[in-house]
């Protein structure tokens, strides 16, 4: 167990509206990640974070943004939701602290599947 | 544009047969890794390999570093009806760089 919590699991929202999920973690670990997961396309990096205030984007991180205020939390908001952004969405942590011995092994949660209207 | 390109995408067999699902790709992977997921349930890691030509066996399941590390297999000797599950590769480009590119998975069904 890796102490990741999701929330909320599961969300119904409409077009246009703001959402918000969150990530929790119990370890502080430096490395936070947010994938979304698609049919066909596998997992697919959000943003991720490499510590307090410190975040970059992925590869399809268009229509999200993030913010990291305290190690145990990450949070991903889409600011105006959209039908395309329908989708599992998961948070992953690195146990590693990073440099030249990381082999990037991530730890998940159980998922927050969101439905966009 | 899929950077890691797994095979098949869908496999159904029956139960005691052999199976390899193939990871490949044109780029050179410090490290790749291999997950498994079941309904519902984020991804679990089931190995990570870091060396060209390196052969890892956990239980039943044999995973494999092509040498020039860019491609990957995972083989499993006499499948059972828990091995069902979304199979996923996954390689971290550059060691500590902490990201890894996800394969879109084989779905994997054994049928008692």
């Amino acid at each position: 167990d890796a102490g990741i919590t999701q929330s909320p699991r599961h969300k119904v929202t409409e077009t246009g509206t703001p959402v918000t999920l969150r990530c929790h973690q119990t370890e502080n670990h430096r490395y936070m990640y947010w994938y979304r997961q698609d049919p066909g396309h596998g997992l697919r990096l959000i943003h991720y974070s490499y510590g307090v205030k410190d975040t970059d984007k992925g590869e399809v991180s268009d229509g999200y943004s993030v913010s990291r205020s305290k190690t145990e939390d990450f949070l991903l908001t889409l600011e105006s939701a959209t039908s395309s952004q329908t989708s599992v969405y998961f948070c992953a942590i690195s146990k590693t602290s990073g440099g030249a011995s990381n082999t990037g092994e991530l730890f998940f949660g159980e998922g927050s599947r969101l439905t966009v209207l | 544009t899929q950077l890691l390109e797994q095979s098949p995408q869908f496999l159904s067999i029956q139960e005691g047969e052999n199976l390899t699902v193939y990871c490949n790709s044109s780029s050179v992977f410090s490290s790749l890794q291999w997950y498994r997921q079941e309904p519902g349930e984020g991804p679990v890691l089931l190995v990570t390999v870091v060396t060209g030509g390196e052969v890892k066996k956990l239980k039943r399941l044999t995973f494999q570093f092509g040498d020039a590390r860019k491609d990957s297999s995972l083989h499993i000797t006499a499948a059972q009806p828990g091995d069902t599950g979304l199979y996923l590769c996954a390689g971290a480009w550059v060691q500590g760089a902490q990201k890894l590119v996800f394969g879109q998975g084989t779905r994997l069904t054994i049928n008692p």
